[in-house]
């Protein structure tokens, strides 16, 4: 089954201190890995999606990597908007497009 | 484009009675999926179609959950009786093939 970790539950940061949020996941042959954002009351937002090990994208303060068991959200210099939930969500090989997510990390950016 | 429609935005109903959350996915998009958001269990998939078809209703939680799919525009979710641990944020998504999903806003429910 397929199964997706995230850590840590919640964080903590000054305004400026980077960090990184973890991704692990467990499935049977990855088709794509997704980072998105959730504000309160308001629905997941697109960020990134990783095809394959190695592979980096990057967006304003916000790179996401991704290795075989793994991904990395690093957050740069972070501000205060930047806090959000951040959810990673993993699609498998199999004949469906279904995306399974983890549980998230909230993030909270003190100026 | 105006993105996925959802409505209501917020429901309150009383138990036992019948619930039904509407969804506009976006144009062009093939793949329809039916999302449940409590604080305890997180996302949760329930429901997902492609081309219109139910392919996987596994996280459907009982009988008393049915969705639908009568056209590539428009999908319902209907909950018939309703419980109070029914009271979630519901959420639709729609997405071309394998590309990202996206998400409306929600239908937060509440059954008292």
């Amino acid at each position: 089954e397929d199964q997706v970790t995230q850590s840590p539950e919640a964080l903590r940061l000054q305004e400026g201190e980077s960090s990184s949020l973890n991704c692990s996941y467990t499935v049977s042959g990855l088709r794509g890995l997704f980072w998105y954002r959730q504000d309160p009351g308001k629905g997941p937002e697109f960020l990134f999606t990783l095809y394959s090990a190695g592979e980096e994208k990057e967006k304003e303060r916000l790179k996401a990597t991704l290795t075989k068991k793994e991904s990395f959200l690093h957050i740069t210099a972070p501000k205060p908007e930047d806090s959000a939930t951040y959810l990673c969500a993993v699609q498998g090989m199999d004949s469906s497009y279904k995306l399974i997510f983890g549980s998230g990390t909230r993030l909270l950016v003190r100026p | 484009d105006a993105g996925v429609i959802q409505s209501p935005r917020h429901e309150v109903t009383e138990m036992g009675q019948e619930v039904t959350l509407r969804c506009k996915p976006i144009s062009g998009h093939n793949s329809l999926f039916w999302y449940r958001q409590t604080m305890m269990r997180g996302l949760e998939l329930l429901i997902y179609f492609n081309n219109n078809v139910p392919i996987d209703d596994s996280g459907m939680p009982e009988d008393r959950f049915s969705a639908k799919m009568p056209n590539a525009s428009f999908s319902t979710l209907k909950i018939q009786p309703s419980e109070p641990r029914d009271s979630a944020v519901y959420f639709c998504a729609s997405s071309f093939s394998d590309r990202a999903a996206f998400f409306g806003q929600g239908t937060r429910l509440t059954v008292v």
